[in-house]
């Protein structure tokens, strides 16, 4: 099946800053979703974005397909920001439904 | 409010005893799935239904079994069978083919 890999695995950031959240994924996909869980593990969708570049208030989420990556953006990173950020993803030869997920970046936004 | 219930938050069993999860959703979706999280890891696939009467094995099914008799509910059990159960159980739902998922908010199995 299709291979997902985020990275970096762990995050500290400082309130306010910067930061880039990496996918790579090893095959064509035609559905490609990132997740937000937070410390209670409730999981919230942020984006749907198999390709192009989406953006939803402090967050921005780029895919390109051809090259097999995505990458999630977060600005002025706030600490409710805190939390597993997950990408997942679905082979264009798996059945519809069939959402591989990455293992994650944790990431820890301090004050 | 729409949305996507699982039911209880917490749940504690003894070895050798099957239990069924709860979910519900009012979205009006027609997929459903279930997924089980360790800790520090990624979520895993046990089952899926694109519609209703329907369902198919995801990555992990072994020791599961699931129902799909309304379009609104898709209840999980976790069967003797299943040799490492207490895990953290999300269940989600979408509109289908290529649209996003949304999850509820989790039932964390105990079993000891």
């Amino acid at each position: 099946g299709i291979q997902v890999e985020q990275s970096p695995p762990d995050l500290i950031l400082q309130e306010g800053a910067n930061s880039t959240l990496r996918c790579n994924f090893s095959d064509s996909v035609n559905n490609l979703q990132w997740f937000h869980q937070n410390p209670w593990g409730q999981l919230i969708n942020l984006f749907y974005i198999p390709s192009g570049t989406k953006q939803n208030g402090r967050l921005s989420a780029t895919t390109v397909a051809t090259e097999r990556y995505s990458l999630l953006y977060i600005s002025s990173s706030q600490t409710t920001d805190s939390g597993v950020y997950f990408c997942a993803v679905e082979g264009t030869t798996d059945s519809w439904g069939k959402l591989q997920f990455g293992a994650g970046t944790q990431v820890v936004v301090t004050p | 409010d729409g949305g996507i219930t699982q039911s209880p938050k917490y749940l504690f069993r003894k070895e050798g005893q099957n239990v069924t999860l709860s979910c519900e959703q009012n979205l009006n979706h027609d997929a459903m799935y279930w997924y089980r999280q360790d800790p520090g890891q990624g979520l895993r696939l046990i089952y899926y239904s694109q519609i209703v009467n329907d369902f198919q094995k995801g990555d992990i099914a072994e020791g599961y079994s699931v129902s799909r008799e309304k379009k609104e509910s898709f209840p999980l059990t976790v069967t003797s069978a299943q040799k490492n159960p207490t895990a953290f159980y999300l269940c989600a739902s979408s509109m289908g083919y290529n649209s996003p998922l949304h999850f509820g908010n989790g039932t964390r199995l105990t079993v000891t």
